[in-house]
Formats: C-alpha cells, structure tokens, sequence
C-alpha cells in the first residue's frame, strides 16, 4: 500500500542552524502539507502545497520557514535559523484533490527535531 | 482560532469492554470532521472523513457518527483489543484550508 515517508526520523541541530526535512508524498496526490506537534501539545497545521505554490499557511509559517517542491517526488520543509521553540514532531501529509477538504490526508511518520 | 477538544483526554479499560469518547468543534463553516489513530512511532492513520449531519461510518469494529448542528462526533470501539491501544485523533475542516486537530483521547486496553 503506498504510503508517506519522512527522512530524518530524527534531527538534532544548534540554534541559528538551517534544517531540511524531507517528505515522499504518495506519487499520485497534488496537495501537500506539513504540520508540528511540539511536545505535549496539539498538531498544528503549518502550510499546505498546491500546483507549486503555497495555497494556505498558519501564523506559524513566518519567514523563517520555506517549503519547496524540488523534483517530482520530494517535499520539503525549511528552517532557515532555527529556534529552541522549533523542537517539535515535524508531519508531512499528502492528498488527492478529487473532494478537497473530503479527502484523507495521509500522515508520514513524523521526524522528531530537536533544537538546542 | 478555532478550537476543537476531545474528551478524555485518556482512558483505560479491559480488553473485551466496549468504549466511546467524545470530539466537540465548531458547527460554523464547518466542511469535513476527520478522525485518526496514531500509535507511537508510527504514522497516523485515517480512519474516517465524515461531513453531512447524522452521518455514521463504520470499519470492523470502529465507528463512528457526526452532529454537525451541535458540533460533536462521537468514536466507538466495540470489544476493545489490546491493539486498539492508541492515540485517536480528530480535526475539523472549517473555513479555511487547513484541519485544526483536537488533542487526542490516548486508550490503554489492558489484557
């Protein structure tokens, strides 16, 4: 069954530092998200990704962040300086666009950054 | 901000009872209520997408049914298993092209 994948499963890095997480969509669907959990808290959505552009972001996404989808299979997420309060559980998620907000989004397994 | 909460926000039981918690989210603008399971270490997994009022789905032993005009989705687990043992996810699609998730009920079945 195809599924979402997520690389690193797991990242430290220093403040200030940049980070690139990785997703593999699920090779036929269009829309594209990333959501956080910091620890002990709700998932939150971050962005999402239509047709080569961001279709909707959060207050969240602010400059600091950067998504980009580089080839036919992969998506990422940037973080060009990171922060402490960036350590969270990092969610890729992709869907099909036949009902919109219809559609499952199907979740990666998550990579667990951690800034310090 | 919208705001959507779940309830318990953890529940033990044995293995063989049967149990339900509760998702409440905002009946305005509301297009989609979706529910995940999410075991540790693993990628969440849909398990529903629900949008008219009284709607009622079902997957083996899992189901569960929509009040959109109130603004709440109940989960039921008949039988629960050991393997039901998870986090159970739920999120709104308002206006707005993004799911707000609530904070997950975790379940613990003890054999």
């Amino acid at each position: 069954e195809p599924e979402v994948t997520q690389t690193p499963s797991h990242q430290v890095t220093q403040m200030g530092q940049e980070v690139i997480l990785r997703c593999v969509p699920i090779s036929n669907h269009l829309y594209f998200y990333w959501y956080r959990q910091i620890l002990g808290q709700k998932v939150e959505f971050l962005v999402s990704f239509y047709n080569n552009e961001i279709s909707e972001k959060s207050e969240i996404f602010d400059d600091q962040f950067s998504v980009e989808r580089p080839d036919g299979s992969n998506f990422t997420l940037k973080i060009r300086s990171t922060k402490l309060e960036d350590s969270a559980m990092y969610f890729c998620a992709s869907s099909d666009p036949g009902e919109g907000k219809q559609e499952t989004q199907y979740f990666g397994p998550g990579t667990r950054l951690l800034v310090l | 901000i919208l705001n959507v909460e779940q309830s318990p926000q953890s529940l033990h039981v044995q293995e063989g009872d049967s149990t339900n918690f509760t998702c409440s989210f905002p009946s305005s603008n509301f297009y989609a209520l979706h529910w995940y399971r999410w075991e540790t270490a693993k990628s969440p997994e849909a398990l529903f997408v629900m949008t008219l009022n009284g709607d009622e789905k079902k997957k083996g032993r899992i189901s569960a049914t929509l009040n959109t005009k109130e603004g709440y989705s109940y989960l039921y687990i008949k039988g629960s298993q050991p393997e039901d043992s998870a986090t159970y996810l739920c999120a709104s699609y308002n206006a707005g092209n993004m799911l707000t998730f609530g904070g997950g009920t975790r379940l613990m079945v003890k054999p």
